[in-house]
């Protein structure tokens, strides 16, 4: 079936660092992928997305471009900041089998003044 | 504000018990959906509804079930409690099956 998997975290970085979380995926069609964030006591929110291969998503500063020849969606961004401090999860949505989500396990990121 | 809104916020029972989750989706969606966050599994596809209709399952227990009503709001009914189902139940709502899904602030329950 369908999965996602997204580096572990957590990960800690300094203010204005370069951040990329990792996330690849399987699929038996053709998915969109996203990234949500869900932020301290909060509902996930949607962060980006992208619909087809070579589409790049973004937000925020924040980055993805849909890679189907090595079937990921890396998330990036150039210069982090204390309020990124979040956890970040990768889903994709397969019109196969009645678009259900399926998200991957959550990349927790500290960001440190 | 995702405009999805899910109550109780809090839920505390017992093992044995029975309770409803009650969420609201966002003015004209017309799909809902229900995931499980917790800490072993991370967060778990329920199930969905479309227009009143089931249209996708996830992994859901049989102890659980789910029903979308006339006026779109929709219950998740969890039966015969157990420890392990302790956990933040979010409902998401989106417009059409394929569009983006807003997720609600969550039910958090814990099982005593």
């Amino acid at each position: 079936g369908d999965s996602v998997t997204q580096m572990e975290g957590p990960v800690t970085l300094s203010e204005e660092a370069f951040l990329t979380i990792n996330c690849t995926y399987t699929a038996t069609g053709y998915p969109s992928l996203f990234w949500y964030v869900q932020y301290p006591g909060e509902g996930l929110q949607l962060l980006l997305k992208a619909t087809k291969a070579d589409d790049k998503g973004s937000n925020k500063g924040f980055e993805a471009t849909y890679r189907k020849e090595t079937t990921s969606f890396h998330l990036e961004k150039g210069s982090v900041q204390v309020s990124d401090s979040a956890v970040y999860f990768c889903a994709l949505s397969d019109r196969t089998g009645g678009f259900k989500t399926i998200f991957g396990a959550g990349t927790r990121l500290f960001v440190k003044a | 504000d995702s405009g999805v809104t899910q109550t109780p916020k809090h839920l505390i029972t017992a093992t044995g018990q029975r309770v409803t989750l009650r969420c609201s989706p966002r003015s004209g969606d017309l799909s809902v959906y229900w995931y499980q966050q917790s800490l072993d599994q991370g967060l778990q596809f329920l199930i969905q509804y479309y227009n009143g209709e089931e249209r996708a399952k996830g992994n859901i227990l049989e102890r659980f079930s789910a029903q979308q009503f006339p006026d779109l709001h929709s219950e998740l009914n969890l039966s015969s409690l157990e420890l392990g189902d302790s956990a933040l139940y979010f409902c998401a709502s989106s417009q059409r099956e394929e569009d983006t899904q807003y997720f609600g602030p969550g039910t958090r329950l814990t099982v005593l």
